[in-house]
């Protein structure tokens, strides 16, 4: 079945530095959703993208859908204390409307 | 928009008792999703609907969790008897299909379920 791969599972970082995660499937995708899930709280949508090559920007969060449609990038500058959660990339199961999650990046920071 | 509200955020109860979790989905939106949680297997969709209608249930682990939406604004998911190992977080999620919203899912803040 179509499969996320996360990576790197977990980082802790200090406040301040730059943060680049991504996911890769071996399966091509046509949208890539990117959410943060604080803690005690459901995932929340940061960046949707929907064509290959995309570069969306949401404040200081950067994400881009990988030409080969196999891969996206979230990119986060100047990292705060408030980073911190876990984020899920997510694609859309075949044509139809499940999503497939990966295992999440969870980002810890220190102030 | 209020969101998805889902209750209770937090469940305690003993193996053997049925519990019944409640979901009222974004006003409009046609699909309802019911996720499980754990840190052993993350995010689990169980079962999702349509308009009010199962459209795949295959996520459902046992004939001991059932799920039912009598209404547009309205969804359950029920676990009888419970079992230690169904302790996890459940999550609500809803979507309105549209060009603009395609396959955007809004999750709810979920049910914290821990079975002694």
């Amino acid at each position: 079945g179509q499969q996320l791969n996360q990576s790197p599972q977990s980082m802790f970082i200090q406040e301040g530095e730059d943060v680049s995660m991504n996911c890769t499937s071996s399966s091509i995708f046509n949208t890539w959703l990117w959410y943060k899930q604080d803690p005690g709280e459901g995932p929340v949508l940061l960046i949707a993208l929907y064509k290959a090559g995309e570069l969306t920007s949401n404040g200081r969060l950067t994400a881009q859908f990988g030409i080969t449609r196999k891969d996206s990038f979230l990119n986060i500058s100047a990292s705060i204390p408030s980073d911190v959660g876990i984020y899920f990339c997510a694609g859309p199961l075949n044509a139809g409307n499940m999503l497939t999650f990966g295992g999440g990046t969870r980002l810890m920071v220190k102030p | 928009d209020a969101g998805v509200i889902q209750s209770p955020r937090h469940e305690v109860t003993e193996m053997g008792q049925e519990v019944t979790l409640r979901c009222k989905p974004i006003s409009g939106h046609d699909y309802l999703f019911w996720y499980r949680q754990t840190m052993m297997r993350g995010l689990e969709l169980l079962i999702y609907f349509n308009n009010n209608v199962p459209i795949d249930d295959s996520g459902m682990p046992e004939d001991r969790f059932s799920a039912k939406m009598p209404n547009a604004s309205f969804s359950t998911l029920k676990i009888q008897p419970s079992e230690p190992r169904d302790s996890a977080v459940y999550f609500c999620a809803s979507q309105k299909w549209g060009s603009l919203a395609k396959n955007i899912q809004y999750f709810g803040a979920g049910t914290r379920l821990s079975v002694l």
